[in-house]
């Protein structure tokens, strides 16, 4: 089985400030990652995703994340955050080529200061 | 870009109540899900269905609850009887194909509030 671990459930940062959000998995095969972000009000929406080849992937809003196989690790970054980013983050992992079912984490909510 | 809608956004019911929350998925996807998160809980998995039948359900998903396409658009979870502790969002999600490559598109979600 897979499962996501995230470890800050609550991130508050000054607008214009790098932010990082932390993302682990366990999993005994191979998988694929996920960030999704979810607006007030409104559904999930992925941000970006890694399947294979460069570690380093690029998502929508200047969100960017890197997939370490030796940490277990996804984190995701933003260089400048923007009032707008304000909203909670998801990570989440499947199985690479046949998984059908996501497992998420237990979200981290971005909170940015004026 | 194509959206998956769910209808109501809120949903408050008696315990013990039948609900009936509904989607419609976006309209050349094959796979259907059903997503739930408790407050300050993770999102968690409850049911796949494709080809008009269940492909995987969780632990959670028990005989209280079922799943339907009943028209070719709208896919429906049903609750029987509901308790305290299906209090929750509910999320829709769909895919046009099989694979952990192709992208999961979610509805906005269905807030169930049992009294």
């Amino acid at each position: 089985a897979q499962s996501v671990t995230q470890l800050d459930s609550q991130v508050p940062v000054f607008e214009e400030a790098p932010v990082e959000l932390r993302c682990n998995y366990s999993s005994s095969v191979s998988v694929y990652l996920f960030w999704y972000v979810q607006y007030p009000n409104q559904g999930l929406q992925l941000l970006l995703k890694y399947l294979s080849g460069s570690t380093l992937v690029k998502g929508i809003n200047g969100f960017e994340a890197e997939f370490n196989k030796s940490q277990t690790s996804f984190h995701l970054r933003k260089p400048s955050v923007h009032i707008s980013d304000t909203a909670e983050y998801f990570c989440a992992v499947n199985r690479a080529n046949t998984g059908n079912q996501f497992y998420f984490g237990t979200g981290t909510s971005l909170t940015v200061i004026p | 870009e194509p959206e998956v809608t769910q209808t109501p956004s809120h949903q408050v019911t008696q315990m013990g109540q039948e609900v009936i929350l509904r989607c419609v998925p976006i309209s050349n996807h094959l796979y259907f899900y059903w997503y739930r998160q408790i407050l300050g809980q993770k999102v968690e998995f409850l049911v796949s269905f494709y080809n008009n039948e269940i492909s995987e359900k969780s632990e959670i998903f028990d005989d209280q609850f079922s799943v339907e396409r009943p028209d070719g658009s709208n896919f429906t979870l049903k609750i029987r009887s509901t308790k305290l502790e299906d209090s929750a969002m509910y999320f829709c999600a769909s895919r046009a194909r099989q694979g952990g490559s192709e992208k999961l598109f979610f509805g906005s979600g269905t807030q169930l509030s049992v009294l």
